[in-house]
């Protein structure tokens, strides 16, 4: 069954708004996950590292606020993106380290995305 | 700053051929090598973990193998189907900075009936 539940998977909306999606670890509790973007045609980029207790770490060239995140959890993480506009449109996946844990062995685990839409 | 690169971007063969792809990185310091399946539109699915130690793994038709010195790995499928169409990705995990997983830009795999 799947380790990592992401909502939603589809979201179209207007330019402007602030769309919130949602990855939840369903095995194990995850002090990391990982966001990711990804445009057509394109290989995954990592956005930022949420950090459960702590802020966020984000990638270079990600704006922080754009982009809000928020482990509120041990196994739920929140990527906000806020104002959302039509260079925005990509599909964003969560993941999860193995064990929940950096530094584990185990492999990654990835949700099935959301593809966000701004019309 | 590591480079992951897959060859071939698209790959067309029939049922039942054995076929290799291709993943390359620029910096041997990693941790170790993923390999994903991702059907359209949807995530990824894990198929094979190689740490850095280890120089192969095998699942069922599916056989990776890592040679890190020389930042090379491949994906060798044998006797494949068409439900092995889908895009195939590399991705490494960063040796100083386990947080850091660098992706392939992957390799579109059609196999025909």
């Amino acid at each position: 069954g799947a380790v990592v539940s992401q909502h939603p998977s589809w979201v179209i909306c207007k330019s402007g708004t602030s769309v919130k999606i949602e990855c939840r670890s369903l095995d194990f509790q995850a002090t990391t996950m990982f966001w990711y973007r990804q445009f057509p045609k394109q290989s995954l980029m990592l956005m930022a590292t949420s950090n459960e207790g702590s802020k966020a770490t984000y990638e270079q060239g990600v704006e922080k606020d754009k982009f809000l995140i928020n482990h509120a959890s041990l196994t739920l993480s929140t990527l906000t993106v806020t104002s959302a506009h039509p260079e925005d449109s990509s599909f964003y996946i969560c993941s999860v380290p193995g064990g929940g844990q950096v530094g584990s062995n185990q492999p990654q685990h990835f949700g099935d995305g959301t593809r966000l839409s701004i019309l | 700053k590591q480079e992951v690169t897959q060859i071939p971007a698209a790959l067309s063969v029939p049922e039942g051929e054995n076929l290799v792809l291709n993943c390359s990185f620029t910096d041997s310091a990693i941790y170790n090598l993923q390999w994903f399946r991702q059907d359209p539109g949807k995530g990824l699915t894990s198929l094979l973990l190689i740490q850095s130690s280890q120089r192969e793994q095998t699942s069922g038709r599916l056989n990776a193998s890592l040679d890190k010195s020389s930042g090379r790995s491949t994906l060798y499928i044998a006797a494949s189907q068409p439900g092995d169409s889908a895009t195939y990705l590399c991705a490494v995990r960063d040796g100083y900075n386990f947080n850091k997983f660098y992706f392939g830009s992957g390799t579109k795999l059609n196999v025909k009936p």
